[in-house]
């Protein structure tokens, strides 16, 4: 059974205090990986995909890499407006006809100043 | 591009009516769309996947008469709550996708049923 597991539940941070988050996932065959951020009372955003172990990839102060079994999100000199919840979520190959997500807990990250 | 949106955002209504919610892609052709549901300080539930034109396919102890989903056409989705009441209040969020992998949410809709 396909399972995705998020670690820390929550993390505080200091503003400039650089940090990662981790994903964790059981699949019979990985199609894709995606990390999104939640706003409380709002949506997802998508953030990236990642596709294949070995892959990275950056946006401002977030870069997610991958392995074949867990995937970080480090966050470098995180400022407060980063405080979010991350949601990993992964797609089976053999979910690819319907493009059902399995989504972790998340992680809350909060950010002072 | 990829813009979801949800109508309403939030709605109160009284235990025993009906309530629908409308999910539209703004800028693109959604050829399946996804209804989640989430508890406070929990992740996202799937409801239901639905294409359009075809009948939505429900999670397993989802109810489909108590959930109807209509996946009208491509940019739009709807899901009713039928015979709300005080347990179904919670916040329903879509998602679409336009044929890549990735799923685009809407904004989410409170739901809360007196």
């Amino acid at each position: 059974e396909d399972q995705v597991t998020q670690s820390p539940e929550a993390l505080r941070l200091q503003e400039g205090e650089s940090s990662s988050l981790n994903c964790s996932y059981t699949v019979s065959g990985l199609r894709g990986l995606f990390w999104y951020r939640q706003d409380p009372g709002k949506g997802p955003e998508f953030l990236f995909t990642l596709y294949s172990a070995g892959e990275e990839k950056e946006k401002e102060r977030l870069k997610a890499t991958l392995t074949k079994k867990e995937s970080f999100l480090h966050i470098t000199a995180p400022k407060p407006e980063d405080s979010a919840t991350y949601l990993c979520a992964v797609q089976d190959t053999g979910s690819s006809n319907t493009g059902k997500l399995i989504f972790g807990q998340g992680t809350t990250l909060q950010v002072k100043p | 591009g990829a813009v979801v949106s949800q109508h309403p955002s939030w709605v109160i209504c009284k235990s025993g009516t009906s309530v629908k919610i409308e999910c539209r892609s703004l800028d693109f052709q959604a050829t399946t769309m996804f209804w989640y549901r989430q508890f406070p300080k929990q992740s996202l539930m799937l409801m239901a996947t639905s294409n359009e034109g075809s009948k939505a396919t429900y999670e397993q102890g989802v109810e489909k008469d108590k959930f109807l989903i209509n996946h009208a056409s491509l940019t739009l989705s709807t899901l009713t709550v039928t015979s709300a009441h005080p347990e179904d209040s919670s916040f329903y969020i879509c998602s679409a996708t336009g044929g890549s992998y990735e799923q685009y949410f809407g904004p989410g809709t409170r739901l809360t049923v007196t």
